[in-house]
């Protein structure tokens, strides 16, 4: 079964606005990863957050990490166009595993 | 430096024939995974290979395989293909190695191989 489940499923939003995605997962991690991923393409990696670190920043890019809830968010600020995309949670388990377990994915439309 | 490439983009197989994938990775990036995307099952984890070697493998049939080379470059093969076996074939590299330290490394993906099998 999938490690990591985003909520929502989709969001549509105005550009401009922000964009918040949440992801769960189930077992103890080393970190846990966010991809894009525009319509049938590959996965582009946005930000890795380790399991002891609690916040990240990457630009627009805002990452929360809860491992006592396992949760993490996902934070797009001013959100444009461009960001249109499906955006999965990947979570990296401990043990090493050396894979990622993908939730299904939450689809972002920027509306203009 | 360029990135991961997957060969070839799309490929059309009937049921029944077998197909070969290639995936070059980064330079120096020595692990190379392979995940399948599907509509109904989102991405699953195949196999992972580092130095030549399959470190692990997912729930799949043994009609799947792969092997990596001495470059670091991967192929995975599928056998006796079936019509749930159109996907899109994702590759991703990555610096991960054997140590401990490797847990900050992410994951650079290909552009994938969409497989349609008629």
């Amino acid at each position: 079964s999938q490690q990591g489940e985003e909520d929502p499923q989709a969001l549509s939003i105005q550009e401009g606005e922000n964009a918040t995605m949440n992801c769960s997962y189930k077992t103890s991690i080393n970190n846990l990863q966010w991809y894009r991923q525009n319509s049938g393409r590959g996965l582009v990696h946005l930000i890795l957050i380790r399991s002891n670190e609690r916040e990240k920043h990457s630009g627009r890019l805002r990452v929360t990490l809860d491992t006592s809830k396992k949760s993490s968010s996902l934070l797009i600020t001013a959100s444009r166009a461009a960001d249109t995309a499906s955006y999965f949670c990947a979570t990296d388990a401990q043990g090493g595993s050396e894979k990622l377990v993908f939730g299904k994915g939450t689809k972002l439309t920027v509306n203009p | 430096k360029a990135g991961v490439t997957q060969t070839p983009r799309y490929l059309i197989k009937t049921r029944g024939q077998q197909v070969t994938l290639s995936c070059s990775p980064i330079s120096g990036h020595r692990s190379v995974s392979w995940y399948q995307q599907t509509p109904g099952q989102g991405l699953q984890f195949l196999f992972e290979y580092f130095s030549e070697t399959q470190r692990n493998k997912g729930n799949f049939p043994g009609r799947f395989s792969g092997r990596q080379f001495s470059n670091s470059r991967s192929e995975m093969n599928v056998s006796t293909l079936e019509l749930g076996d159109s996907a899109l074939y994702l590759c991703a590299s990555s610096l991960r190695g054997w140590s401990p330290g490797a847990a900050g490394y992410g994951y650079t993906f290909g552009s994938g191989t969409r497989l349609t099998v008629v």
